[in-house]
């Protein structure tokens, strides 16, 4: 059973700093990795997609890397900023109990405060 | 524009009082789920659906319905809705079962 650990479960930085945030999963036969940020009571807005196949994926100040063999994802975030506040959810794609489906599994998240 | 759209967003009901919470995509996506989110428990997959007519049962289906009559719409069933289904419910879909997923934006059920 595919199990997803994000560490921290919470971080607070200075604005301007550089952070990683880290996601671990136990089955290393996924299809890909999905990075969400959630703003509270809201819903999940998708960041980063890293197929199986690829070791990174760049999207303005966020990079996310993949290595697969070991079960770790990280999510680096560039001269953070304010708005940058949410929580962030890993999310790894793999076959289901069936053997035929796919479903996601979610890490518990990590509630990221930049602060002024 | 592309998007996964539920209703309703927020919905406050009794126990026992049956109740559907509908999801539609635009993306012509095949596979559809249905996610409950809870503290300390992060998102957990109710139901998933791989195509029109074809749905299965993901960690935490007790309690909860589906069906998928048309490929556009999802909508979960609680047909005896209880207390502990008091969560944030997450609709999402994809193109096929190993590609990127797309949420909606959340229905807050809470059941008195």
């Amino acid at each position: 059973k595919q199990e997803v650990t994000q560490i921290p479960a919470a971080l607070s930085v200075p604005e301007g700093e550089n952070l990683v945030l880290n996601c671990s999963f136990t089955d290393s036969a996924i299809y890909n990795l999905q990075w969400f940020r959630q703003d509270p009571g809201k819903g999940l807005t998708s960041l980063l997609l890293i197929q199986s196949s690829q070791r990174e994926q760049t999207s303005g100040r966020l990079n996310a890397s993949l290595d697969k063999s070991s079960g770790r994802s990280t999510l680096y975030i560039a001269a953070s900023q304010p708005g940058d506040s949410a929580t962030y959810l890993c999310a790894v794609k793999s076959r289901g109990v069936t053997g035929t489906a796919s479903k996601l599994t979610f890490g518990t998240g990590t509630r990221l405060q930049v602060t002024l | 524009e592309a998007q996964v759209t539920q209703n309703p967003r927020y919905l406050i009901t009794v126990t026992g009082k049956k109740l559907t919470v509908t999801c539609s995509q635009n993306m012509n996506h095949e596979y559809m789920s249905w996610y409950r989110q809870d503290p300390g428990l992060g998102l957990r997959q109710i139901y998933y659906s791989m195509n029109v007519e074809v749905t299965d049962k993901g960690d935490v289906p007790e309690g909860y319905k589906v069906s998928r009559k048309e490929k556009r719409n999802f909508p979960l069933i609680l047909e005896s809705p209880s207390p502990n289904q008091t969560s944030l419910y997450f609709c999402a879909s994809s193109f096929r079962g190993g590609t990127e997923a797309f949420f909606g934006q959340g229905t807050r059920l809470t059941v008195v």
